[in-house]
């Protein structure tokens, strides 16, 4: 199993243009999540989708969309870049989202917007 | 909103030394919590997670954790640290009844000196 898979690992953006994150997970879970890591303020969390078919959004949405299109596949996209979205962002997924909810994560996207 | 703290930003150890990593968090009710390791360029990995039972809690790779309710802490120990310990310590909490994702701590950045 690959488990939780990105792509890209590496973005370059120039202010105003728009990309989109790729994730994917094998392990069949129902629950995913899309948190940025910056330095010194930990991962917070972007958005997050319960089962397939919905989405919420989480600390800091403003800025993002997002689409759970399948059980597996939950993508995170920028409309209009701006430099404050230089950031790692890291997907994760869990078998539900109740409390006993362990979460695992993808490698995580480098992106830099300049 | 629950909140997670964790003490020290920044520890700079030698082999050997014991490791003592604190995590408080803000919320009352039922939690579970976790520690995360992020070793230099990789992603988050479970170190330990505590979900009831035995409040002293051991992981992978020699770390244990305590659980004390009545301090609203789960701080990380290991007895003896190792260079590869170097990493970035990410303690979580779950609380939510819902999907919403996991609380993280700011991190501690640990450095392991020869």
């Amino acid at each position: 199993n690959a488990g939780v898979t990105q792509t890209p690992k590496f973005q370059v953006l120039k202010t105003g243009q728009s990309m989109t994150l790729q994730c994917a997970q094998d392990m069949n879970h129902n629950s995913m999540y899309w948190y940025r890591q910056d330095p010194g303020m930990g991962l917070r969390l972007i958005y997050y989708s319960a089962s397939e078919g919905t989405t919420d959004k989480g600390e800091v949405p403003n800025g993002y969309n997002v689409s759970r299109l399948n059980k597996r596949e939950f993508s995170l996209r920028l409309e209009s870049a701006a430099p404050s979205q230089t950031s790692v962002y890291f997907c994760a997924s869990s078998e539900d989202g109740g409390l006993y909810n362990e979460q695992f994560f993808g490698p995580g996207t480098r992106l830099t917007v300049l | 909103a629950q909140s997670v703290s964790q003490h020290n930003h920044h520890v700079i150890l030698s082999e050997a030394a014991s490791l003592e990593l604190g995590c408080n968090y803000s919320y009352g009710g039922t939690v579970n919590l976790f520690w995360y390791v992020q070793y230099p360029g990789q992603h988050l990995q479970l170190l330990l997670k505590y979900f009831s039972g035995d409040p002293l809690v051991k992981g992978i790779k020699g770390f244990e954790a305590e659980f004390i309710k009545s301090k609203f802490s789960f701080n990380l120990r290991k007895p003896s640290v190792q260079w590869s310990d170097t990493a970035e310590y990410f303690c979580a909490v779950n609380s939510g009844g819902g999907a919403d994702g996991l609380t993280f701590g700011k991190g501690t950045h640990l450095i392991i000196q020869p």
